[in-house]
């Protein structure tokens, strides 16, 4: 079973650049990388999605290697309302062949004043 | 608001029951995900839909159920239900291109069992 691994949690100080790593060695070859925010007792929230090399967007950028095996995703100047726990998503075609998705095991972002 | 919808919000019940989560997608997606969130699993992939047709499947339980209506809801059955299945269950929903789709999640509905 392919596992997708995230460290388990961060502290930042307000204004600092935060990059999360995820681990994702049997991504299946033509899916696409997402990251997800999540507050406590609240569904996911779409932060940003990549193929390969770097994707910017107004809130993240990520950055993914040529061999897709891992995917950072790059947080500009966080505010304490960033605090959150911060998912990645991968598609995986490994085992038997049938296609899931499988989410990172999610890092806890602490953004302190 | 992401535009999903599900209800209920809270479902509190016995252990050997029988309940029924309903999800609504946003206006115009035809792709409809549920996924199980606990404290010591995180968040696992349930079941995905896609105009009707299941698309893809996790490590869903032979006692869960899922199916999407041809008005593009889906409805999750779980069955003979144990403690270890209370958790959050969010639906998501999403419009495919290609490979690329942003899943939009709804609420989710927390489910005690007792």
């Amino acid at each position: 079973l392919a596992k997708t691994t995230q460290p388990i949690s961060m502290d930042s100080y307000e204004g600092q650049e935060v990059n999360i790593t995820c681990s994702h060695n049997n991504i299946a070859t033509n899916d696409y990388i997402t990251w997800y925010q999540q507050f406590p007792s609240q569904g996911p929230r779409f932060i940003i999605q990549g193929y390969k090399t770097k994707v910017t967007n107004e809130v993240a950028s990520l950055f993914i290697p040529a061999d897709r095996k891992s995917s950072t995703l790059s947080l500009p100047r966080v505010s304490l309302s960033d605090t959150a726990v911060y998912y990645c998503l991968v598609g995986d075609r490994s085992g038997s062949g049938t296609y899931k998705y499988i989410f990172g095991t999610g890092t806890r972002l602490k953004v302190l004043a | 608001d992401s535009g999903v919808t599900q209800t209920p919000k809270h479902l509190i019940t016995a252990t050997g029951q029988r309940v029924t989560l309903r999800c609504s997608p946003r206006s115009g997606d035809l792709s409809v995900y549920w996924y199980q969130q606990s404290l010591d699993q995180g968040l696992q992939f349930l079941i995905q839909y896609y105009n009707g047709e299941e698309r893809a499947k996790g490590n869903i339980l032979e006692r869960f159920s899922a199916q999407q209506f041809p008005d593009l809801h889906s409805e999750l059955n779980l069955s003979s239900l144990e403690l270890g299945d209370s958790a959050l269950y969010f639906c998501a929903s999403s419009v495919e291109v290609g490979y690329s789709y942003e899943q939009y999640f709804g609420p989710g509905t927390r489910l005690t069992v007792t």
